[in-house]
Formats: structure tokens, C-alpha cells, sequence
């Protein structure tokens, strides 16, 4: 257990729908990162927040946004699914490290699986 | 832009023999290197990883992995796997700008056979 949290563990949603995806982080830890994983793609960075504030984009669509929230945890959103919104999405934290925006190490969610249908 | 190259999609491998699961990183800048290990129906754990010193470095499950800089390779290796190693493996660079995204290789999925 890495002691990062994620709800939903599953979601089938259909498509056009807008759904949230939650994570917390580990304790004491200020940065957490989205990523995507689905067959074409393998895994992909989407976004990262450190400390409530955005530090840095990856291949994120417009559909798709993200917040942090005072208390750590993080919310991905996504709207107007499609059928290739269907992947597993991993939420990720790494230790503070003010200069960098996190340490180099990240640990990893359990992952929420999307079912766009 | 970094990237990270598994050279193999899938490696089978009998109980007891050794493996190693190649990966190749490409980076204008120093890198930082990690392995992370998925089980069926779990999440990303991180099995080893390159930070600084030494090129060689081992995890409490008797993986290692050797950086080297001049054929900007990150090798994984066992020498003798068990069942339960069973699972995919994903190479993983960060080149430590601000930010510290991880760009992951496409995976090596790890068969082990009895």
C-alpha cells in the first residue's frame, strides 16, 4: 500500500457525460500527478499540482481539467467523454521539496478505471 | 523532449533463471531513472531507482539495475525470478527540471513459468 488513495475504484459512464476522479496523497506529501494509462498509449503524464497550485502540463486535453484543493487531495475531472476516454487513471504524490516541486520519486495510486460506453 | 524505449514487449522466462528487461532513455539533460513493477489489477509501485552514485542499484526483492551514461541504458536484471515476479515492468525517466514528470517506457510484461 503506497498510501495514496483513489475513488472511484471503477467507473462506466456513457459517453458525453462529465465524471470527477478524487486522490489523496500521502501524508505530508505537497505534489500530486495525474497520469493516464490505456492500451495505444501506454502511460502518459496529464498534470501536476504542488502545493494547490498547477506546475505542469503534460498531453492533457481541454475536455480534462484538474484542481488541489487546501486540504492536499485532487480532483480530475473530464467532460464530453468519448469511447477513447476509456484508460486506467493514476493519481501520484512525491515528498515536498519547494525548489523542484516535489521530489523525484512518486508513489502511486491504486487507479481508477474508466468505462466510457 | 526525453524518451524511454523497452526494447521488449514481453519476455517469458522460466522459474529460477535469470532475466533482464532492457531500457533505453533519450535526454539532451542529466536524467533520474526509475523502475516501477504492476501487478495484474494493481497499481505502479516503484521497484528501484537512479538518483546519483553509484551506477548500480539494487532492491530489497534482489532486482538491480545499472545505469550507464554513454549508452544512456538503465537496464533491470534478476538472477533467478520466482512466480510471484510475474507482472509488467516499466522503465521511467525524470529530467528533473521544475515539474518532475515521469516519461515512461511502453512496458515489459514478465511471464514466469513453472
Amino acid at each position: 500500500d503506497s498510501g495514496v488513495t483513489q475513488t472511484p475504484k471503477h467507473l462506466i459512464t456513457a459517453t458525453g457525460q462529465r465524471v470527477t476522479l478524487r486522490c489523496s496523497p500521502r501524508s505530508g506529501d505537497l505534489s500530486v500527478y495525474w497520469y493516464q494509462q490505456s492500451l495505444d498509449q501506454g502511460l502518459q503524464f496529464l498534470i501536476q499540482y504542488y502545493n494547490g497550485e498547477e506546475r505542469a502540463k503534460g498531453n492533457i486535453l481541454e475536455r480534462f481539467s484538474a484542481q488541489q484543493f487546501p486540504d492536499l487531495h485532487s480532483e480530475l475531472n473530464l467532460s464530453s467523454l468519448e469511447l477513447g476516454d476509456s484508460a486506467l487513471y493514476f493519481c501520484a504524490s512525491s515528498p515536498p521539496n519547494r525548489d523542484r516541486g516535489g521530489s523525484y520519486e512518486q508513489y502511486f495510486g491504486p487507479g481508477t478505471r474508466l468505462t466510457v460506453t | 523532449a526525453q524518451s524511454v524505449t523497452q526494447l521488449d514487449s514481453q519476455v517469458p522466462v522460466f522459474e529460477e533463471a535469470p532475466v533482464e528487461l532492457r531500457c533505453n532513455y533519450s535526454s539532451s539533460v542529466s536524467v533520474y531513472l526509475f523502475w516501477y513493477v504492476q501487478y495484474p489489477n494493481q497499481g505502479l509501485q516503484l521497484l528501484l531507482k537512479y538518483l546519483s552514485g553509484s551506477t548500480l542499484v539494487e532492491s530489497i526483492n534482489g532486482f538491480e539495475a545499472e545505469f550507464n551514461k554513454s549508452q544512456t541504458s538503465f537496464h533491470l536484471r534478476k538472477p533467478s525470478v520466482h512466480i510471484s515476479d510475474t507482472a509488467e515492468y516499466f522503465c521511467a525517466v525524470s529530467e528533473g527540471a521544475a515539474g518532475n514528470k515521469l516519461t515512461f517506457g511502453g512496458g515489459t510484461r514478465v511471464l514466469v513459468k513453472p
